[in-house]
């Protein structure tokens, strides 16, 4: 099935550093949903973009839904070691009458040093 | 309290048995999914309901079924349960309306392997 491409695969890092990770796709989406997944437990929505543009901050986190419609990007500030997960962009491919099941990137895995 | 909860959190099994993972919600939410998740293949739909008496097919429904027995309440049973049914399933939930309608909110995950 469809798939939205995330990169990078993983990263490690260093306490303190900034982070950057990205979603594209070939389809236009008209929501794009930024995800973290802690181990062992169920991925706690982080930031929704609704509109083409647009660029949404919490706390350390920013998102912004790109121009094209077909990316977005998520930025992470001054990492600390309880940001360590997974990160997954998601949302609806824009087609009329069928914004109801979400595509899924395969994830940004995050390792961050202390 | 957790607003969507999936019990049991972990279940070990043989092939062949019968197995239901259930989910509850306290969120008001119409929609449920359920998902799978095995290392390297990111999050796919098995099933999904928008309301008590709507069911839907998701991309790996083949050897799954569900039952929404009620608003709050959608159940994920394994008929026959093989090894390569092993991963993490969760459950989660979007409400009808609203700009927010594709927010899913997801459950804690059941570990579940076959033997």
């Amino acid at each position: 099935g469809q798939q939205l491409n995330q990169s990078p695969q993983s990263m490690f890092i260093q306490e303190g550093e900034d982070v950057s990770m990205n979603c594209t796709s070939s389809s236009i989406f008209n929501t794009w949903l930024w995800y973290k997944q802690d181990p062992g437990e169920g991925p706690v929505l982080l930031i929704a973009l609704y509109k083409a543009g647009e660029l949404t901050s919490n706390g350390r986190l920013t998102a912004q839904f790109g121009i094209t419609r077909k990316d977005s990007f998520l930025n992470i500030s001054a990492s600390i070691p309880s940001d360590v997960g997974i990160y997954f962009c998601a949302g609806p491919p824009f087609r009329a009458g069928n914004n109801r099941k979400l595509i899924w990137g395969l994830g940004t895995s995050l390792a961050v040093n202390p | 309290d957790a607003d969507v909860t999936q019990t049991p959190r972990n279940r070990i099994t043989k092939t062949g048995k019968r197995i239901m993972l259930e989910c509850s919600q306290t969120k008001g939410h119409d929609r449920m999914y359920w998902y799978r998740q095995d290392p390297g293949l990111g999050l796919r739909l098995i099933y999904y309901s928008f309301d008590v008496k709507d069911i839907n097919k998701g991309e790996i429904s083949d050897g799954y079924s569900v039952s929404r027995q009620a608003q709050a309440k959608f159940s994920l049973s394994l008929e026959s349960a093989i090894p390569n049914q092993t991963a993490l399933y969760f459950c989660a939930t979007s409400d009808f309306g609203g700009s927010s309608y594709n927010e899913q909110f997801f459950g804690p995950g059941t570990r579940l392997t076959v033997l």
